[in-house]
C-alpha cells in the first residue's frame, strides 16, 4: 500500500465551479504539506505550503489538513480553464527544504469553457 | 530572479549509454534534490545534496549517482542507462523552506 492515496481522477468540471482535491497518508511522521500543480509535460509549480491542521487560503485557493483523519484536501474556488492540469499532493516528515518529498499519484482535472 | 534551471530540455540515449543532467537552483538556495517521473506516474526521490554532499537517497540503484558543486548547482549521472530510465528527471532547489522545481529534462532511451 502506498504511503499516500490520492485520486487519480479525471475529475471534470464547468468553469465556476469549486472543486476539491484530496489526498490520505498513512504515515504519521508526515508534518508538511503541500499541493503542486503540473501542467503538461513541465515541472510541478508549488500552489500551497502548510504544517499545521486547519485552513489556509491563498487568492482562489483554500488547503486543509486534518492530522487526526490523516486527511488533507485542496479547494479551488470559481475554477477557470487554465486550472485544468494535474494536482499533486507532497508531504514530507520534517522541514521539508531538507527532506524528501512522497508524492500523491496526481489528480488530472478539467475545467470546461 | 531566475527560478530553477535544467539542461538539457531533452535527451536521447541508447541502452547502455551514459547520460549527465545539470541543475542550477533558485538564488539563495543551498540544497538540491532530484526526481524521476515515470510517463503518467508522480515524481520519486532519487537523492539530496546540501554542502557538496549526498545527505537522502530513495530506492534507486547506485548506477545514479550525483554531484554538487560550491555554487550549489548540481548534476545527476546515470550510467548503463535501461529502457526503464526514460522518465522526466526533476531538479527541486530550497533553503530550509519547501521545494521548488525546475522544468525537468526528458530522457528517452532507445
Amino acid at each position: 500500500q502506498k504511503e499516500v492515496e490520492q485520486d487519480p481522477g479525471p475529475l471534470s468540471v464547468p468553469e465556476g465551479a469549486i472543486v476539491s482535491l484530496n489526498c490520505t497518508y498513512s504515515n504519521s511522521a508526515f508534518q508538511y504539506f503541500m499541493w503542486y500543480r503540473q501542467y503538461s509535460r513541465k515541472g510541478p509549480e508549488l500552489l500551497m505550503y502548510t504544517y499545521s491542521s486547519g485552513n489556509k487560503e491563498d487568492g482562489r485557493f483554500t488547503a486543509q489538513v486534518d492530522k487526526s483523519s490523516k486527511y488533507i484536501s485542496l479547494f479551488i474556488r470559481d475554477s477557470q480553464p487554465s486550472d485544468s492540469a494535474t494536482y499533486l499532493c507532497a508531504m514530507s516528515a520534517g522541514d521539508t527544504g531538507r527532506r524528501a518529498l512522497t508524492f500523491g499519484s496526481g489528480t488530472r482535472l478539467q475545467v470546461q469553457p | 530572479d531566475a527560478g530553477v534551471t535544467q539542461s538539457p530540455t531533452h535527451l536521447i540515449k541508447t541502452r547502455g549509454q551514459q547520460v549527465t543532467l545539470r541543475c542550477s537552483p533558485k538564488s539563495g538556495h543551498d540544497t538540491v534534490s532530484w526526481y524521476q517521473q515515470a510517463l503518467g506516474q508522480e515524481p520519486q526521490f532519487i537523492f539530496q545534496y546540501y554542502e557538496e554532499e549526498e545527505r537522502q537517497r530513495g530506492n534507486f540503484p547506485d548506477r545514479f549517482s550525483g554531484h554538487q558543486f560550491p555554487n550549489y548547482s548540481s548534476e545527476l549521472n546515470v550510467n548503463a542507462l535501461l529502457l526503464g530510465d526514460s522518465a522526466l528527471y526533476l531538479c527541486a532547489s530550497s533553503f530550509e523552506e519547501t521545494q521548488y522545481f525546475g522544468p525537468g529534462t526528458r530522457l528517452l532511451v532507445l
